[in-house]
């Protein structure tokens, strides 16, 4: 069965340092989703990616996000300037044309902010 | 009052035993439902959708009451593979991708 997969695993990095957290959603699929869970805590939607652009974002999603498609198949999300508070299981999902749902999941990474 | 709120658990049941998970939402003009499964430190795992007539897969039956904004999964003859935190997620209308997540109930089913 075709499935996300996302790169690294574990992301340790220090505060203030640039992070890219890299996933390759399932081929056929053309929404991408960025979500995070802060251990302890719900899972929240970051933002969602179609045709090329930004189809809505969170107020989580501030300036010091972006996210970017490079190519035909990986789907990036950058934080510029990492915070402690970054610190979270972030995942990266996908879902068809047919839009919405189900949204498949990767199996995340972890980042840690020193 | 949060979005989606969820019975916060833990539960610890015996094996076989039925166990019931609520949720309740704010949003009256939400539109899709959901139960999703998560292991520890794992990716969450669509469990179910949940439709307004209800549905059941295998030991699983999810209802649901729009008048009542609630949202409810039974797990039946439970097993110890079922230990998990479940998750009630919903989308909003007019905007069906973004999913909005309830904290989940941890169940802990044991021997």
């Amino acid at each position: 069965e075709p499935e996300v997969t996302q790169t690294p695993s574990h992301q340790v990095t220090q505060m203030g340092q640039e992070v890219i957290l890299r996933c390759v959603p399932i081929s056929n699929h053309l929404y991408f989703y960025w979500y995070r869970q802060i251990l302890g805590q719900k899972v929240e939607f970051l933002v969602s990616f179609y045709n090329n652009e930004i189809s809505e974002k969170s107020e989580i999603f501030d300036d010091q996000f972006s996210v970017e498609r490079p190519d035909g198949s990986n789907f990036t999300l950058k934080i510029r300037s990492t915070k402690l508070e970054d610190s979270a299981m972030y995942f990266c999902a996908s879902s068809d044309l047919a839009g919405g749902q189900p949204q498949h999941f990767g199996d995340g990474t972890r980042l840690s902010i020193l | 009052r949060k979005e989606v709120e969820q019975d916060p658990g833990p539960f610890n049941v015996p094996e076989g035993a039925t166990v019931a998970f609520n949720c309740t939402y704010s949003n009256s003009a939400s539109q899709s439902f959901f139960w999703y499964r998560q292991d520890c430190r794992k990716e969450p795992k669509l469990l179910m959708s949940v439709y307004s007539s209800g549905n059941e897969d295998g030991r699983f039956t999810a209802q649901l009451n729009r008048a009542s904004q609630y949202i409810s999964l039974l797990i039946r003859d439970s097993k110890l593979s079922d230990s998990a935190t479940y998750l009630c997620v919903v989308t909003n209308a007019g905007n069906n991708r973004k999913l909005i997540w309830g904290l989940g109930t941890s169940l802990a089913v044991n021997p």
